[in-house]
């Protein structure tokens, strides 16, 4: 079973705080994807990579930055945190042999914003 | 652009009634890729289902769905809700454009009560 890990699991933080939340994968999956997670709203692509050093713009990019440095690990930064980036965010990858089979997901940062 | 519908946002259901989740979608494109992933409280959320063949019934882990590309739906069905059906239903579409992204629906809350 794939394995993809989140850390941390809980974060607080302070409007204008500086946050790192981070995704490894031990999959071999070219495919890492960030996506966060609000009632009414599901799930929303902030950010996805194709492999280390890639990035692409998801649907809602707009104060995120992500970086992906190697094949496994890819990070989602928060350089001025907003209360509406208040959110559970989700890491998750897939086999670029085949898109369109499975996003394997971790477990997930609940990040509050005050 | 391609878009994934789910009109109910909470569903709830007394337990041994059938359960029917609703999920729509909007592509120009023949060959689309549908899926139905689901999130239990403090898991991941996972893949249940997913179908590319027009009018072929798929099922697993007790809940079953059909691809009509006909009227565009991709409805969840189980004859029998139980307790543990209580979660977040998400239906997805493969992006046509960019291979390996998925549009994901708002999410339907499942709630099984006794």
């Amino acid at each position: 079973e794939a394995a993809v890990t989140q850390s941390p699991r809980n974060k607080v933080t302070v409007t204008g705080g500086n946050v790192t939340l981070s995704c490894r994968q031990t999959n071999s999956h070219n495919y890492m994807y960030w996506y966060r997670q609000d009632t009414g709203h599901g799930l929303r692509l902030i950010h996805y990579s194709y492999g280390a050093g890639n990035l692409q713009i998801g649907d809602v990019p707009d104060g995120y930055k992500a970086t992906r440095t190697t094949q496994e690990d890819f990070f989602l930064l928060l350089e001025l945190a907003s209360p509406s980036q208040t959110s559970l965010y989700f890491c998750a990858s897939s086999d670029a042999q085949c898109p369109n089979e499975r996003l394997f997901f971790g477990h997930g940062t609940k990040l509050s914003v005050l | 652009g391609d878009s994934v519908t789910q009109k109910e946002g909470l569903v709830t259901l007394t337990e041994g009634l059938p359960v029917m989740l609703n999920c729509t979608y909007q592509t120009i494109y023949s060959n689309a890729f549908l899926f139905w992933y689901v999130h239990y409280l403090n898991e991941s959320p996972r893949l249940l289902l997913k179908s590319s063949t027009d009018n072929k019934r798929t099922e697993h882990q007790g809940f079953h769905a059909t691809l009509h590309k006909s009227s565009s739906s991709f409805h969840l069905q189980k004859s029998s809700a139980q307790l543990s059906d209580s979660a977040l239903y998400y239906c997805a579409l493969s992006d046509h454009y960019n291979q390996g992204k998925l549009i994901f629906g708002q999410g339907t809350k499942l709630s099984i009560k006794p």
